[in-house]
């Protein structure tokens, strides 16, 4: 069974600082991973996905691939209270399913 | 617009009573799924489908049945529901499961209370 660990929070921070996000897999062959944000009793939402090591930028967030480590990040700059939700972290396992970690809750403060 | 639909949203039933959860997706993606959701457990795969006609069992496929007749839909069936299948239901799709291509959509949810 292919691992996707997260740590379940929750993640405090204020208004206006970096939010920073990390997941860890198990599965040395993953080529992807995607970030999904869940807002309470919404489905989740495709809000990054990297390829390759290193980092990928859009807006506020930044996704940070390490394959030699096996973990990837999130980082969300300038966190609004808008941001509070649960992260999740995805990994394919094999060639048909994705296996999602079982989040990290954030909460932004005003 | 592109989306995944579900029905219903909301459902309450009762031990035994056959249901089903319709799915569907206009983006004519071949990859579908189905997730539940439950406190602490995360998102867990119940089946998916690579294609009409190919669907497979995920993590948790026990009392639960799918079809895939045509590309776009993509029902799940509880044939006699227990309370143990309370739980949130999410659909999925993707263009694929390769690679960048296994991006999932995720359709809104359907909250389910078997009593």
């Amino acid at each position: 069974q292919k691992e996707v660990e997260q740590n379940s929070g929750p993640l405090s921070v204020p208004e206006g600082a970096i939010a920073s996000l990390n997941c860890t897999y198990s599965d040395r062959g993953s080529q992807s991973f995607f970030w999904y944000r869940q807002y309470s009793g919404k489905s989740p939402e495709l809000i990054m996905s990297i390829y390759s090591n290193g980092d990928k930028e859009d807006g506020r967030f930044t996704a940070q691939l390490n394959k030699a480590s096996q973990y990837v990040s999130l980082l969300i700059r300038d966190s609004q209270p808008s941001d509070s939700a649960t992260y999740l972290c995805a990994v394919p396992s094999g060639y048909s399913t994705l296996t999602f970690g079982k989040g990290t809750m954030l909460l932004v403060s005003p | 617009e592109a989306q995944v639909t579900q029905n219903p949203r909301y459902l309450i039933t009762v031990t035994g009573k056959k249901l089903t959860v319709t799915c569907s997706q206009n983006m004519n993606h071949e990859y579908m799924s189905w997730y539940r959701q439950d406190p602490g457990l995360g998102l867990r795969q119940i089946y998916y489908s690579m294609n009409v006609e190919v669907t497979d069992k995920g993590d948790v496929p026990e009392g639960y049945k799918v079809s895939r007749k045509e590309k776009r839909n993509f029902p799940l069936i509880l044939e006699s529901p227990s309370p143990n299948q309370t739980s949130l239901y999410f659909c999925a799709s993707s263009l694929s499961a390769t690679g960048a291509y296994h991006e999932q959509f995720f359709g809104p949810g359907t909250r389910l209370t078997v009593l």
